[in-house]
């Protein structure tokens, strides 16, 4: 059974970048697909990206290039960094394997983590 | 982006009614659309994958059907456990998009 959990700080300040990490086990890192995703008041659930490959990666374009997912294998760990944060960004972070055979679903979710971007 | 609507917002049900959610897509997304369900406190649980295809674990009681832009969620004989809120989520094109979900309450 694969289980994810995501950590991090829980508060930003403004301007500043949001760094999560991302732990799995029962599974690897390195033959999925990851997806972060948050959700919010606001907005809702929204997808930032996924990588895959161990590398490759497809982000939202609504992160305007200020989301960067990378991979640490000898770790089994993938990571999340959001720059110039507001407080728009404020929301629950979930990272979710995609199992990806024609169709692609995220199947293994963490439980998130809660990031208040305030100063 | 590829817009994803889900109505009604929210509804009340009795145990062992049948509730149908729909689930409408800006543009066809032919049936790359998935149904997921959450629980306060929790992550989303998916459901059905590929419009139609029960995720492994899931009761036969959810189901799901619908194709291009138009797609539907029915629960069969509402548990009182499926009180919940529900979402469609396409992944026929990046960026992956969510519904706005619909509560659920059973009565």
């Amino acid at each position: 059974q694969v289980q994810v959990q995501e950590s991090g700080p829980r508060l930003v300040e403004p301007s500043e970048t949001l760094s999560l990490t991302c732990t799995v086990s029962g599974g690897y890192v390195s033959n999925s697909y990851w997806s972060w995703i948050r959700q919010s008041p606001g907005k809702g659930l929204e997808w930032i990206g996924y990588i895959y490959n161990s590398g490759s990666a497809n982000y939202n374009p609504s992160f305007k290039s200020r989301a960067t997912i990378s991979v640490e294998t000898s770790k089994n760990q993938l990571s999340l960094r959001l720059s110039s944060v507001s407080a728009a960004d404020t929301a629950v972070y979930y990272c979710a394997r995609g199992h990806y055979v024609t169709y692609h679903y995220m199947d293994f979710w963490g439980k998130g983590t809660t990031v208040t971007v305030s100063s | 982006d590829i817009q994803m609507t889900q109505s009604p917002s929210s509804l009340s049900a009795s145990v062992g009614d049948r509730v149908a959610i729909t689930c409408r897509a800006s543009q066809s997304i032919i049936t790359y659309l998935n149904w997921y369900q959450q629980k306060p406190g929790e992550a989303p649980k998916v459901l059905i994958y590929g419009a139609s295809s029960l995720q492994s674990g899931i009761p036969s009681r959810f189901s799901g059907g619908g194709s291009g832009t138009e797609f539907a969620l029915i629960i069969t004989s509402l548990q009182p456990e499926d009180s919940a809120t529900y979402f469609c989520q396409q992944t026929y094109s990046v960026p992956y998009t969510f519904g706005q979900g619909t509560k659920v309450e059973v009565k």
